[in-house]
Protein backbone atom coordinates (compact mmCIF):
# COMPACT_ATOMS: atom_id res chain seq x y z
CA UNK A 1 0.00 0.00 0.00
CA UNK A 2 0.99 3.53 -0.16
CA UNK A 3 2.44 5.51 2.70
CA UNK A 4 4.37 8.52 3.49
CA UNK A 5 6.96 9.29 5.72
CA UNK A 6 8.22 12.72 7.32
CA UNK A 7 10.30 13.83 9.72
CA UNK A 8 9.23 14.33 12.90
CA UNK A 9 8.60 17.75 15.19
CA UNK A 10 8.60 20.10 16.69
CA UNK A 11 11.12 21.60 14.06
CA UNK A 12 12.52 25.45 15.83
CA UNK A 13 14.15 27.88 13.92
CA UNK A 14 14.47 31.37 14.36
CA UNK A 15 13.27 34.03 11.64
CA UNK A 16 14.76 34.26 8.26
CA UNK A 17 16.47 30.90 8.65
CA UNK A 18 16.50 28.36 6.27
CA UNK A 19 13.29 25.36 6.78
CA UNK A 20 13.89 21.86 5.36
CA UNK A 21 11.18 19.22 6.32
CA UNK A 22 12.10 15.76 4.75
CA UNK A 23 9.07 13.67 3.23
CA UNK A 24 9.71 10.44 1.41
CA UNK A 25 6.75 8.15 0.31
CA UNK A 26 6.21 4.82 -0.74
CA UNK A 27 3.53 4.21 -3.91
CA UNK A 28 2.51 1.20 -6.16
CA UNK A 29 1.76 3.86 -9.19
CA UNK A 30 2.87 7.20 -10.10
CA UNK A 31 1.13 9.88 -7.21
CA UNK A 32 0.44 13.42 -7.42
CA UNK A 33 2.25 14.87 -4.20
CA UNK A 34 1.00 17.77 -1.90
CA UNK A 35 1.92 20.09 1.06
CA UNK A 36 -1.03 20.83 3.40
CA UNK A 37 -0.47 23.64 6.25
CA UNK A 38 -2.63 23.37 9.59
CA UNK A 39 -2.52 26.72 10.86
CA UNK A 40 -3.39 26.99 14.63
CA UNK A 41 -7.13 26.83 15.11
CA UNK A 42 -7.87 26.50 11.52
CA UNK A 43 -8.56 24.15 8.75
CA UNK A 44 -6.18 21.59 6.53
CA UNK A 45 -4.90 24.04 3.33
CA UNK A 46 -3.37 23.01 0.60
CA UNK A 47 0.31 24.87 0.32
CA UNK A 48 1.42 23.36 -2.96
CA UNK A 49 1.16 20.20 -5.15
CA UNK A 50 3.44 18.30 -7.99
CA UNK A 51 2.04 15.97 -10.64
CA UNK A 52 4.60 14.38 -12.10
CA UNK A 53 8.39 13.73 -11.65
CA UNK A 54 10.60 16.77 -11.83
CA UNK A 55 7.68 19.20 -11.21
CA UNK A 56 8.43 21.89 -8.74
CA UNK A 57 5.58 22.90 -6.68
CA UNK A 58 5.92 26.56 -5.18
CA UNK A 59 3.75 28.77 -2.92
CA UNK A 60 4.31 31.65 -0.37
CA UNK A 61 8.17 31.31 -0.72
CA UNK A 62 7.73 27.51 -0.02
CA UNK A 63 8.91 25.03 -2.91
CA UNK A 64 9.08 21.29 -3.04
CA UNK A 65 10.41 18.74 -6.21
CA UNK A 66 9.48 16.14 -7.13
CA UNK A 67 11.97 13.40 -7.09
CA UNK A 68 10.92 10.57 -8.30
CA UNK A 69 14.50 8.54 -7.98
CA UNK A 70 14.18 8.70 -4.44
CA UNK A 71 11.15 9.02 -3.80
CA UNK A 72 11.03 12.71 -2.38
CA UNK A 73 9.22 15.78 -1.96
CA UNK A 74 11.11 17.84 0.80
CA UNK A 75 9.17 20.84 1.40
CA UNK A 76 12.18 24.13 1.77
CA UNK A 77 12.08 27.57 2.29
CA UNK A 78 14.55 30.27 2.13
CA UNK A 79 13.55 32.62 5.00
CA UNK A 80 10.74 31.32 7.65
CA UNK A 81 8.95 34.28 9.17
CA UNK A 82 6.74 33.88 13.06
CA UNK A 83 3.86 33.37 10.70
CA UNK A 84 4.77 30.38 8.83
CA UNK A 85 4.50 28.69 12.46
CA UNK A 86 2.44 25.29 11.48
CA UNK A 87 1.59 21.82 11.29
CA UNK A 88 2.53 20.71 7.79
CA UNK A 89 1.46 17.58 6.13
CA UNK A 90 2.91 15.78 3.10
CA UNK A 91 0.78 13.35 0.83
CA UNK A 92 0.25 11.92 -2.16
CA UNK A 93 -3.05 10.83 -4.13
CA UNK A 94 -2.86 8.61 -7.03
CA UNK A 95 -5.85 8.49 -9.68
CA UNK A 96 -6.87 4.88 -9.50
CA UNK A 97 -7.05 4.98 -5.68
CA UNK A 98 -9.41 7.27 -6.16
CA UNK A 99 -7.50 10.41 -5.27
CA UNK A 100 -8.15 9.59 -1.84
CA UNK A 101 -4.77 11.31 0.35
CA UNK A 102 -2.66 9.35 2.21
CA UNK A 103 -0.62 11.70 4.93
CA UNK A 104 2.48 11.62 6.88
CA UNK A 105 2.30 11.72 10.55
CA UNK A 106 2.85 15.88 10.50
CA UNK A 107 5.89 18.42 11.40
CA UNK A 108 5.35 20.98 13.80
CA UNK A 109 7.12 23.79 12.95
CA UNK A 110 7.53 26.89 15.34
CA UNK A 111 9.20 29.80 14.71
CA UNK A 112 10.79 32.40 17.34
CA UNK A 113 11.30 35.74 16.40
CA UNK B 1 -16.78 30.85 -3.28
CA UNK B 2 -17.85 29.44 0.04
CA UNK B 3 -15.53 26.78 1.68
CA UNK B 4 -16.55 22.98 2.98
CA UNK B 5 -18.70 23.68 6.24
CA UNK B 6 -18.91 21.39 9.02
CA UNK B 7 -20.93 21.41 12.07
CA UNK B 8 -20.49 21.15 14.99
CA UNK B 9 -17.22 22.56 15.57
CA UNK B 10 -17.07 20.53 18.99
CA UNK B 11 -18.83 17.80 20.87
CA UNK B 12 -18.42 15.84 23.62
CA UNK B 13 -19.91 12.78 24.40
CA UNK B 14 -19.71 9.89 26.99
CA UNK B 15 -18.40 6.72 26.09
CA UNK B 16 -21.00 4.60 24.63
CA UNK B 17 -23.12 7.68 23.38
CA UNK B 18 -24.02 8.12 19.51
CA UNK B 19 -22.98 11.54 17.70
CA UNK B 20 -23.67 12.51 14.43
CA UNK B 21 -21.37 14.99 11.74
CA UNK B 22 -22.31 16.79 9.62
CA UNK B 23 -20.46 18.45 5.95
CA UNK B 24 -22.15 20.28 2.99
CA UNK B 25 -19.09 20.53 0.65
CA UNK B 26 -18.39 22.94 -1.98
CA UNK B 27 -21.13 23.37 -4.53
CA UNK B 28 -19.78 21.23 -7.60
CA UNK B 29 -18.08 19.24 -5.90
CA UNK B 30 -19.11 15.52 -6.38
CA UNK B 31 -16.65 13.75 -4.46
CA UNK B 32 -16.62 13.62 -0.91
CA UNK B 33 -14.24 12.28 1.73
CA UNK B 34 -14.22 11.57 5.40
CA UNK B 35 -10.70 11.64 7.67
CA UNK B 36 -10.56 11.08 11.01
CA UNK B 37 -7.35 12.99 12.33
CA UNK B 38 -6.44 11.45 15.91
CA UNK B 39 -3.70 14.37 17.99
CA UNK B 40 -0.38 14.40 16.84
CA UNK B 41 -1.15 12.05 13.57
CA UNK B 42 -2.12 12.91 9.95
CA UNK B 43 -5.39 12.36 8.80
CA UNK B 44 -6.56 8.97 7.58
CA UNK B 45 -9.27 8.37 4.92
CA UNK B 46 -12.92 6.41 6.94
CA UNK B 47 -15.17 6.43 3.77
CA UNK B 48 -14.91 8.39 0.19
CA UNK B 49 -18.14 9.09 -1.90
CA UNK B 50 -18.79 9.67 -5.67
CA UNK B 51 -22.12 11.73 -5.66
CA UNK B 52 -24.36 9.44 -3.65
CA UNK B 53 -22.61 6.29 -3.98
CA UNK B 54 -19.44 4.93 -1.88
CA UNK B 55 -16.49 4.58 -3.50
CA UNK B 56 -14.25 3.28 -0.37
CA UNK B 57 -15.22 2.51 2.79
CA UNK B 58 -12.57 -0.33 3.22
CA UNK B 59 -11.13 1.86 6.41
CA UNK B 60 -14.38 2.55 7.99
CA UNK B 61 -15.13 0.74 11.57
CA UNK B 62 -18.68 -0.51 10.06
CA UNK B 63 -19.71 -2.26 13.14
CA UNK B 64 -20.34 1.38 14.96
CA UNK B 65 -19.24 3.83 12.17
CA UNK B 66 -21.76 4.88 9.22
CA UNK B 67 -21.86 7.61 6.92
CA UNK B 68 -24.48 8.68 4.36
CA UNK B 69 -25.05 11.27 1.21
CA UNK B 70 -28.57 10.51 0.23
CA UNK B 71 -28.74 13.30 -2.22
CA UNK B 72 -24.90 13.86 -3.74
CA UNK B 73 -24.46 17.07 -1.56
CA UNK B 74 -24.66 17.00 2.34
CA UNK B 75 -23.44 14.01 3.87
CA UNK B 76 -23.34 12.54 7.22
CA UNK B 77 -20.98 10.79 9.68
CA UNK B 78 -22.19 8.86 12.65
CA UNK B 79 -20.92 7.09 15.20
CA UNK B 80 -23.09 4.12 17.49
CA UNK B 81 -21.76 3.58 20.42
CA UNK B 82 -18.65 5.81 20.54
CA UNK B 83 -15.53 4.22 22.38
CA UNK B 84 -12.52 5.89 23.90
CA UNK B 85 -10.44 5.68 20.91
CA UNK B 86 -12.99 7.67 18.67
CA UNK B 87 -11.71 10.88 20.29
CA UNK B 88 -10.14 12.85 17.32
CA UNK B 89 -11.72 15.60 14.98
CA UNK B 90 -13.24 14.80 11.96
CA UNK B 91 -12.43 16.25 8.86
CA UNK B 92 -14.99 16.83 5.85
CA UNK B 93 -13.35 17.26 2.03
CA UNK B 94 -14.10 17.47 -1.27
CA UNK B 95 -12.81 17.86 -4.49
CA UNK B 96 -13.84 18.46 -8.19
CA UNK B 97 -15.12 15.44 -10.49
CA UNK B 98 -12.27 13.67 -12.63
CA UNK B 99 -9.28 14.86 -13.65
CA UNK B 100 -10.42 18.71 -13.30
CA UNK B 101 -9.46 18.14 -9.11
CA UNK B 102 -6.85 15.69 -9.87
CA UNK B 103 -6.22 15.26 -5.82
CA UNK B 104 -6.27 18.76 -4.95
CA UNK B 105 -8.85 18.26 -1.69
CA UNK B 106 -10.80 21.58 0.30
CA UNK B 107 -11.02 20.48 3.66
CA UNK B 108 -13.53 21.83 6.13
CA UNK B 109 -12.91 23.20 9.57
CA UNK B 110 -13.50 19.66 11.11
CA UNK B 111 -15.10 18.07 14.58
CA UNK B 112 -13.11 17.98 17.15
CA UNK B 113 -15.18 14.83 19.16
CA UNK B 114 -14.01 14.17 22.76
CA UNK B 115 -15.05 10.73 24.59
CA UNK B 116 -15.36 10.51 28.25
Amino acid sequence: GNSVTQMEGPVTLSEEAFLTINCTYTATGYPSLFWYVQYPGEGLQLLLKATKADDKGSNKGFEATYRKETTSFHLEKGSVQVSDSAVYFCALSELRAGNMLTFGGGTRLMVKP
Amino acid sequence: EAGVAQSPRYKIIEKRQSVAFWCNPISGHATLYWYQQILGQGPKLLIQFQNNGVVDDSQLPKDRFSAERLKGVDSTLKIQPAKLEDSAVYLCASRLPGLAGLGEQFFGPGTRLTVL
